[in-house]
C-alpha cells in the first residue's frame, strides 16, 4: 500500500504568488483531512472531507485558503495569495469512515510550505 | 520567522527504561481518543487507541490509560529503545463526527 501520497514535499514562493498543495489519499478511504503544522500552533485541523463532500471547514484561516476535492482520489488545497505567515507543513491525511465508527487516520509526509 | 513557539515538554530517559507521556484533555464529551508518533521529517504514524468506554488497552509495549474523572491519558512505553525518540501527541475526538483535537505534544529523547 503506497499510504497518503502529497507533493510536492517542499514549495518554496514569494508572497502573493499561488500555491497549490496535493493529495491523494489511500486507495478505499472516503474521509480525507488536511492540517497544517507551525511551531506557534502545533497541529491544527484546516477541513475535512467525506465522501468528497467538505464536512467542516471552520478551522480553514481565511478566504485566502481553499479546498477541493473532486474526486476519491484527489484534493487540492490552495492558497492565494501566499503570504509569509503561512509557512508551515501541510499534512494530509485520510481514513475509511462507516455509520459512527471510529477509525484512525493515515497520514502523508507532508508539504513544507516556505513563503518568502 | 517567528520569535515564540510553543515550548515542547521533553522527557529525557535512558534505552532501557520504561517511559510515560502524559496528556490533559479538555473536553468531556470526547469518546475516543488516540497516540500518534512523530518523527521529524514525517507525518504522525499512529500508535494506540482507546474508546471512552474502556480505562486501558494494550499494545507491542506500549499502553494507554485513560482517567475520564480528571480527563487525563497517558502511554507508558515499555523498555524504551532509541527509536522510540520522537514527538508523541495525544488527540480527542470531540463533538465533530470524525474531528481530532490534538494535543501540543511531548518529545521523547532516548539515550543509548
Amino acid at each position: 500500500d503506497a499510504g497518503v501520497i502529497q507533493s510536492p514535499r517542499h514549495e518554496v514562493t514569494e508572497m502573493g504568488q499561488e500555491v497549490t498543495l496535493r493529495c491523494k489519499p489511500i486507495s478505499g478511504h472516503n474521509s480525507l483531512f488536511w492540517y497544517r503544522q507551525t511551531m506557534m500552533r502545533g497541529l491544527e485541523l484546516l477541513i475535512y472531507f467525506n465522501n468528497n463532500v467538505p464536512i467542516d471547514d471552520s478551522g480553514m484561516p481565511e478566504d485566502r485558503f481553499s479546498a477541493k476535492m473532486p474526486n476519491a482520489s484527489f484534493s487540492t488545497l490552495k492558497i492565494q495569495p501566499s503570504e509569509p505567515r503561512d509557512s508551515a507543513v501541510y499534512f494530509c491525511a485520510s481514513s475509511l469512515v462507516s455509520g459512527t465508527g471510529i477509525h484512525e487516520q493515515y497520514f502523508g509526509p507532508g508539504t513544507r510550505l516556505t513563503v518568502t | 520567522g517567528e520569535s515564540v513557539g510553543l515550548h515542547l515538554p521533553t522527557l529525557s530517559v535512558q534505552e532501557g527504561d520504561n517511559s510515560i507521556i502524559n496528556c490533559a484533555y479538555s473536553n468531556s464529551a470526547s469518546d475516543y481518543f488516540i497516540w500518534y508518533k512523530q518523527e521529524s521529517g514525517k507525518g504522525p504514524q499512529f500508535i494506540i487507541d482507546i474508546r471512552s468506554n474502556m480505562d486501558k488497552r494494550q499494545g507491542q509495549r506500549v499502553t494507554v490509560l485513560l482517567n475520564k474523572t480528571v480527563k487525563h491519558l497517558s502511554l507508558q512505553i515499555a523498555a524504551t529503545q532509541p527509536g522510540d525518540s520522537a514527538v508523541y501527541f495525544c488527540a480527542e475526538r470531540g463533538t465533530g463526527f470524525q474531528k481530532l483535537v490534538f494535543g501540543t505534544g511531548t518529545r521523547l529523547l532516548v539515550s543509548p
